[in-house]
């Protein structure tokens, strides 16, 4: 158990709806990141906050947007989904936001859109 | 630019076997950080080790070793006397220091899928 929990574990909607992401750090990490995973696109990193602020963008879709909140857990919000939005979606947290710090993952929220 | 190149797509291997995964990485960074996990079937990520670029002194964890070389920029990982429980994605990811040391994400290679069969 990694410490970083994320719900919901699966989620199926339809195209065109919106979704929202939670993710719960490890305690005592002030960053978190979403990273998305896609059979073609393999692992990616979207976002990552820092103590509430956004620190660096990743190929997030303008459709896609992430916030951190004072307790330190995150959303991701997913609007206008489609077909290709389909895929696992990871939180990951560390101490900092420096590299070089190992960072945690998450279970993955699996999100099937149809 | 930064890149992970993990050119085993799948390996199939017997039990007890030993086997090597590979991981070439491009970077300009002098400083900058290196990183295995593993994604079991169930699909979570686990954290397996993590070198910083100043220390290429090769690690042994249990059945596990890595053998991280600067001149071929490459940073490879040996299961020991596999078992079916090894059998999982395996993703080498890089870290780059950048400026001021703050890029703390993540890239990754496309991962090797390692079977091993009983």
């Amino acid at each position: 158990d990694s410490g970083v929990t994320q719900t919901p574990k699966h989620l199926i909607t339809a195209t065109g709806q919106r979704v929202t992401l939670r993710c719960s750090p490890r305690s005592g990490d002030l960053s978190v990141y979403w990273y998305q995973q896609s059979l073609d696109q393999g692992l990616q990193f979207l976002i990552q906050y820092y103590n509430g602020e956004e620190r660096a963008k990743g190929n997030i879709l303008e459709r896609f947007s992430a916030q951190q909140f004072p307790d330190l857990h995150s959303e991701l919000n997913l609007s206008s989904l489609e077909l290709g939005d389909s895929a696992l979606y990871f939180c990951a947290s560390s101490r900092t936001a420096s590299s070089g710090n190992t960072i945690y993952f998450g279970e993955g929220s699996w999100l099937t859109v149809v | 630019a930064q890149k992970v190149t993990q050119a085993q797509t799948e390996i199939s291997v017997v039990e007890k076997e030993d086997v090597t995964l590979d991981c070439v990485y491009e970077t300009r960074d002098t400083t900058y950080y290196l990183f295995w996990y593993k994604q079991p079937p169930s699909g979570e990520l686990v954290f397996l080790i993590r070198r910083n670029s100043f220390d290429e002194q090769n690690e042994i964890s249990g059945r596990y070793s890595w053998n991280f070389q600067k001149s071929t920029s490459s940073f490879n990982f040996t299961i020991t006397a596999s078992q079916v429980v090894d059998s999982a994605v395996y993703f080498c990811a890089l870290s780059e220091a950048g400026y001021g040391g703050s890029q703390g994400n993540l890239i990754f290679g496309k991962g090797t899928k390692l079977s091993v069969k009983p």
